[in-house]
């Protein structure tokens, strides 16, 4: 079963704006990673928030976790065509495993 | 290339064929996973080993499908009875250790017809 909704389920920009995307979840966790997949293929680690931070950066990539709200939003700048993949929210349960959103699928068109 | 490798990448069986999959995780990695995506969602845990012992398997994964990691190393999933709602992407995990990212492999994918 999933986890919980990311929103939107489908992005358009253009290259050179931000992207902006959220995910909500359920039950307890001790961190939310955010993945990304290009079309058809496996899932690549971009960056993992724990319970205790707030926000985190790497690069391009800024995401805030509200535990309160369970919620998160991961923001792309400047986003570039090679961007274009889906997007995937995933929490880690206390026995390591991790449960993913639906995914945002986002276009960045040149 | 993220370390984790899988094969094979496609398959196609018949409705009532066995099949089996392998999965080579990164060598110092102790934690494997393995996951079902289908179409437009995300991926759905299967279950998962700690070097050789398999600590939970999702209420997903009927009595056909079995999963091993002998001696802590490689994996195998293998499904029996194959039916037309196994048709998906079967992908593979690992992590050095718990609360740590996990490493995917490139999937595979199955189709039965």
């Amino acid at each position: 079963s999933q986890q919980g909704e990311e929103d939107p389920q489908a992005l358009s920009i253009q290259e050179g704006e931000n992207a902006t995307m959220n995910c909500s979840y359920k039950t307890s966790i001790n961190n939310l990673q955010w993945y990304r997949q290009n079309s058809g293929r496996g899932l690549v680690h971009l960056i993992l928030i724990r319970s205790n931070e707030r926000e985190k950066h790497s690069g391009r990539l800024r995401v805030t976790l509200d535990t309160s709200k369970k919620s998160s939003s991961l923001l792309i700048t400047a986003s570039r065509a090679a961007d274009t993949a889906s997007y995937f929210c995933a929490t880690e349960d206390q026995g390591g495993k991790l449960i993913f959103g639906q995914g945002t699928e986002l276009s960045v068109k040149p | 290339d993220t370390g984790v490798s899988q094969d094979p990448r496609h398959k196609i069986t018949k409705r009532g064929q066995n099949v089996t999959f392998r999965c080579d995780p990164i060598s110092e990695h102790n934690r494997l996973y393995w996951y079902r995506q289908t179409l437009g969602q995300g991926p759905e845990f299967l279950t998962y080993f700690q070097n050789e012992a398999q600590l939970e398997k999702s209420r997903l994964l009927s009595d056909r499908f079995s999963a091993e990691r002998p001696k802590g190393s490689f994996s195998t999933l293998e499904i029996q009875r194959t039916e037309q709602g196994d048709s998906a992407m079967y992908l593979c995990a690992s992590s050095r250790r718990l609360a740590n990212e996990q490493f995917f492999g490139p999937g595979t994918r199955l189709t039965v017809l």
